[in-house]
């Protein structure tokens, strides 16, 4: 089992619509989880960061974490096309010494 | 967000050379630097851990002496390519770790694409 897993998509969704990203991640003890933006070609970008159960909101953006099932997702409401990117969630284990990092969703938001 | 840069952007070089790619932390002190990897349409791959002050720590089959990197001050990594081969081509990208945050987030540099004929 990966340590932090994502469908890698590609997630297709109509623009206005709502995108929803999901990872789950195998550390039970994770303390910190991070959604990156990725454009093709460039380096990631952070978006958002949570470390407490519930929801984060920012923005268009908002991060729901649910430890007891080992889950973290990213809402990006009324989605445009400039979202069109890979979005990388990204855990610190119990052992903090490094982030890991899924392998990414591709989102395509369609016109 | 905290800002890190990487110099240079893009490097073209020759077989058998070797190459240099800087990472700094522009507005923030960066005990711990990771370098990584990407290929086209591929995940990032990490290569190792740069700990300012000390060695570095790397993934299991990154070769160290292939990719030395030097982490000599609480803004400054250095990754060198050494005798860079054509399959070394790639994106290297640094990020930094922000130990003030609470949550301890790591900003990523821009790149340095990497193409070695």
């Amino acid at each position: 089992q990966k340590e932090v897993e994502q469908n890698s998509g590609p997630l297709s969704v109509p623009e206005g619509a709502i995108a929803s990203l999901n990872c789950t991640y195998s550390d039970r003890g994770s303390q910190s989880f991070f959604w990156y933006r990725q454009y093709s070609g460039k380096s990631p970008e952070l978006i958002m960061f949570i470390y407490s159960n519930g929801d984060k909101e920012d923005g268009r953006f908002t991060a729901q974490l649910n430890k007891a099932s080992q889950y973290v997702s990213l809402l990006i409401r009324d989605s445009q096309p400039s979202d069109s990117a890979t979005y990388l969630c990204a855990v610190r284990g119990s052992s903090a010494s490094k982030i890991i990092f899924g392998s990414g969703t591709r989102l395509s938001i369609r016109p | 967000g905290a800002v890190v840069s990487q110099h240079p952007s893009r490097v073209i070089c020759k077989s058998g050379t070797s190459v240099k790619i800087e990472c700094r932390s522009l507005d923030f002190q960066a005990t711990t630097m990771f370098w990584y990897r990407q290929f086209p349409k591929k995940s990032l791959m990490l290569m190792a851990t740069s700990n300012e002050g000390s060695k570095a720590t790397y993934e299991q089959g990154v070769e160290k002496d292939k990719f030395l990197i030097n982490h000599a001050s609480l803004t400054l990594s250095t990754l060198t390519v050494t005798s860079a081969h054509p399959e070394d081509s790639s994106f290297y990208i640094c990020s930094a770790r922000d130990m003030v945050e609470v949550q301890e987030t790591q900003y990523f540099g821009p790149g340095t694409r990497l193409l070695v004929l």
